[in-house]
């Protein structure tokens, strides 16, 4: 398998603009997981799903995020508009639906907004 | 919240040396996760402890879980420079795992 795929691996873009970030879980994981990692807050769920159902996104900052999942093997996060203390780099992981199960984390997405 | 915190931040130790890096947490948890991360990739799981278990071990990694103390801690033996990355520890509560800010470990040849 090759693992959980996120895309692109670096974006780059102006205040204002609208981001989407790209998320293919591994195939048979039914919970998937957006992270952001900052140097000040370190890892902060933003959102995740099991069995494409959104179940809790209480971690999602603002209205400008939304996050979707519309089949088991893709989900994307948007920021509309971006600003700049949204920079920050994006994990998507993917896991087993069932407890002791690990996260399986993609390799991130590294947002910049100027 | 029950936010794992690793202790220390940072961790310089010479190939061959053992690291050992602590994880504190503030709640009830189902079970204890460390992770370890190399820069500019994703984390990757070493190893899990359910809140019945104390130790367990995994190769070189030996992890320990004293929940009156709230508190864990992963030991890398005979480290090695490949070790260099950061280490966080999750835990798994009531919530969906939980991450601390991570310890990074700097292993030198």
């Amino acid at each position: 398998d090759a693992g959980v795929i996120q895309s692109p691996r670096h974006e780059v873009t102006e205040m204002g603009q609208e981001v989407t970030l790209r998320c293919k879980p591994i195939s048979g994981h039914n919970s998937l997981f957006w992270y952001r990692q900052t140097m000040m807050r370190g890892l902060e769920l933003l959102i995740y799903f099991n069995n494409n159902v959104p179940i809790d996104d209480s971690g999602m900052p603002e209205d400008r995020f939304s996050a979707k999942m519309p089949n088991a093997s893709f989900s994307t996060l948007k920021i509309q508009p971006s600003e700049p203390r949204d920079s920050a780099v994006y994990f998507c992981a993917s896991s087993l639906a069932r407890s002791n199960s690990p996260l399986h984390f993609g390799n991130g997405t590294r947002l910049t907004v100027t | 919240s029950q936010q794992g915190e690793e202790d220390p931040q940072a961790l310089s130790i010479q190939e061959g040396e053992n690291a050992t890096m602590n994880c504190s947490y503030k709640t009830s948890i189902n079970n204890l996760q460390w992770y370890r991360q190399n820069s500019g990739r994703g984390l990757v799981h070493l190893i899990l402890i359910r809140s019945n278990e104390r130790e367990k071990h995994s190769g070189r990694l030996r992890v320990t879980l004293d929940t009156s103390k709230k508190s864990s801690s992963l030991l890398i033996t005979a480290s090695r420079a490949a070790d260099t990355a950061s280490y966080f520890c999750a835990t798994e509560g009531n919530t969906p795992l939980v991450f601390g800010k991570g310890t990074r470990l700097s292993v030198i040849a």
